[in-house]
This record gives structure tokens, sequence and C-alpha cells, in this order.
């Protein structure tokens, strides 16, 4: 069974520009989570979806973020425009129980210059 | 709000030592998890525990779920350079369906 899939699983970008990340879950996950990590903020929730409905977006930082989940199987994370300071590794995490069960992906690594 | 502090930040053992780490809050939690990260990977479920006083192995990995519920314990026995990785413990929140993780312990392993 394919894990959780990111991509791209590198981006670089330069600051001003869209970036899109992208997620598939494992097949029956009806939770889906985006986390960044930094080395000065650790391992953050931005938002998690259930049943494809976002239900807590407070970690979401600013309006550039957003996120969407059009179907059971595809997550996307937009940051328009991209800045310096978005340069972490964006994870993506799907349950299919309760949040002590998420899987997560192998996380797709962002620099904007 | 509910936090998990985690020590020591980081540890560089010898291969075959024994390694301790704790993860402590101010809150009360239900559940215990623990987390390994591997570089270039993202993290992996080791080990959850469920009651206070459990204690669950894994291999070389055991864990405990402190009495008190606000802290948790988790050793490696005859560390091995695979060991090499970030080490988080977590826990869900009071409300919903999220995961609050610690800072994590970065392990090194000198072979």
């Amino acid at each position: 069974d394919a894990g959780v899939i990111q991509s791209p699983r590198h981006e670089v970008t330069e600051m001003g520009q869209e970036v899109t990340l992208r997620c598939k879950p494992i097949s029956g996950h009806n939770s889906l989570f985006w986390y960044r990590q930094t080395m000065m903020r650790g391992l953050e929730l931005l938002i998690y979806f259930n049943n494809n409905v976002p239900i807590d977006d407070s970690g979401m930082p600013e309006d550039r973020f957003s996120a969407k989940m059009p179907n059971a199987s595809f997550s996307t994370l937009k940051i328009q425009p991209s800045e310096p300071r978005d340069s972490a590794v964006y994870f993506c995490a799907s349950t299919g129980s309760g949040p002590d069960t998420q899987y997560f992906g192998p996380g797709t690594r962002l620099t904007v210059l | 709000g509910q936090q998990l502090n985690q020590s020591p930040q980081s540890m560089f053992i010898q291969e075959g030592e024994d390694v301790s780490m704790n993860c402590t809050s101010s809150s009360i939690f239900n559940t215990w998890l623990w987390y390994k990260q591997e570089p270039g990977e993202g993290p992996v479920l080791l080990i959850a525990l469920y009651k206070a006083g459990e204690l669950t192995s894994n291999g070389r990995l055991t864990a405990q779920f402190g009495i008190t519920r606000k802290d948790s314990f988790l050793n490696i026995s005859a560390s091995i350079p695979s060991d090499v990785g970030i080490y988080f413990c977590a826990g869900p929140l009071r409300y919903g369906n999220k995961l609050v993780f610690g800072a994590g312990t970065i392990l090194r392993v000198k072979s």
C-alpha cells in the first residue's frame, strides 16, 4: 500500500511567486493534516480536514496561505505570494481513525529566495 | 495551552549505549505518542501509550506513560547507528482531532 504522497519533494522559488504543494492521503483515510516544520518553531499544524471539509485553520499563518481538499484523494496548500520566511518543510499527514494514528508523507522542502 | 517540553534537546552518544529522553507538560494528556523522524523523511509513529503507568516496548525501545499523566519517557537500549534521527513526543489536544508535538530530541550515534 502506498503511503501519503507529496509533491514536489523540493521546491525553490523566488519571493512573490505562487507556490502549490500537493498531497494524496492514504486511500480510505478521512482526515488530512498540513504541518510546517522549521528549526525555530518545530512542527506546527496549519490546517486539517475531516471528510474533505476544513475543520480548523487556526494555524494558517496569514491570508497568503490557503488549502483545499476538492476530493478524498487530493489536497493542495497554496502560498501566494511567497516570502523568504515561508521557507520550511511542509508535511501532509492522514488518518482513518483518531489523531494518534497519523501517517506522515515525506514532506516538501520549500525554499523561497 | 497544552504544550510539551522535551529534554534533552540533543544527545551525542557512543554506539551500544542506552538512551533516555523525556517529555513533560503542565497539562494532563490521555494519550502519549513517540515519533521518530529520519533525515529527509516525515515522522513515523514508534509507540503509542493510552493508560497512566503503561509501559510499552517496541524492540529496543521502551516508553512509559507517567502516573501523573503529565509526562512520558522513551528509552532506547544498546543504540545502533540507525537510531540516528529526531525523536518527538506528541499528544492529542483536548478538543478536536489535533496533535501537539514537542520540540524533539536530536540523537546522534558515534560508531
